[in-house]
């Protein structure tokens, strides 16, 4: 099983939707957890960090759920600009290393 | 612009030829990463240095050295290169807060036939 999962898609939307994705992990003793942006043929950008209490940043709002271990990213008013995939992280100690999942595709379209 | 910069972009290699991936950071972090990207498995893991003068292995390490050069710098060597090695590769840096998470570097797309 691997560490971290997500669907990979791809998630289709018009513009102007609400998307939201999903992630679990399966180390509990994991400490921190990041949303990571990837788009086609480029490096991977930090997009936001996931909080215990929720975090907002414009139209981007993530979630942490440890009870369940899963991490949540929700994407309002859809642009084709946010067309990317996006990647969960966790952060489980030990040398800085972080753990990607494999990514969810996001195809924003008119 | 300050950040984390790869070199070269491309290569084609035979195989069992050699090369070094070259990464170097001008952020001051103190520790640096080599991952692998292939397609459906995602960012792997191949060596990090924590600090400088330490290197330990990742999750896929078999086929890889590295060198923590000094502080900016982290390179990777692929002694022998096999098709198996074809992927992109990115090179990372941080800080010792993980909170800012990490900053890649471009990334080099090897093919090795």
């Amino acid at each position: 099983r691997k560490e971290v999962e997500q669907d990979p898609g791809p998630f289709n939307v018009p513009e102007g939707a609400t998307v939201a994705f999903n992630c679990t992990y399966s180390n509990s003793a994991s400490q921190s957890f990041f949303w990571y942006r990837q788009d086609c043929r480029k490096e991977p950008k930090l997009l936001m960090s996931v909080y215990s209490s929720g975090n907002e940043d414009g139209r981007f709002t993530a979630q942490l759920n440890r009870a369940s271990q899963y991490i949540s990213l929700l994407i309002r008013d859809s642009k084709l600009s946010d067309s990317a995939t996006y990647l969960c992280v966790a952060f489980t100690g030990g040398g800085n290393k972080l753990t990607f999942g494999t990514g969810t595709q996001l195809k924003v379209e008119l | 612009n300050a950040g984390v910069t790869q070199t070269p972009k491309f290569q084609v290699l035979k195989t069992g030829q050699s090369m070094t991936l070259q990464c170097a950071q001008d952020m001051n972090h103190n520790s640096m990463y080599w991952y692998r990207q292939d397609p459906g498995m995602g960012l792997r893991l191949i060596y990090y240095s924590a600090s400088e003068g330490t290197t330990d292995k990742g999750e896929v390490p078999n086929g890889y050295n590295v060198s923590r050069l000094n502080k900016r710098e982290f390179s990777l060597r692929l002694e022998s290169a096999a098709p198996s090695q074809t992927s992109v590769y990115f090179c990372a840096s941080s800080d010792s807060r993980p909170s800012y998470g990490y900053t890649f570097g471009s990334g080099t797309r090897l093919t090795v036939v």
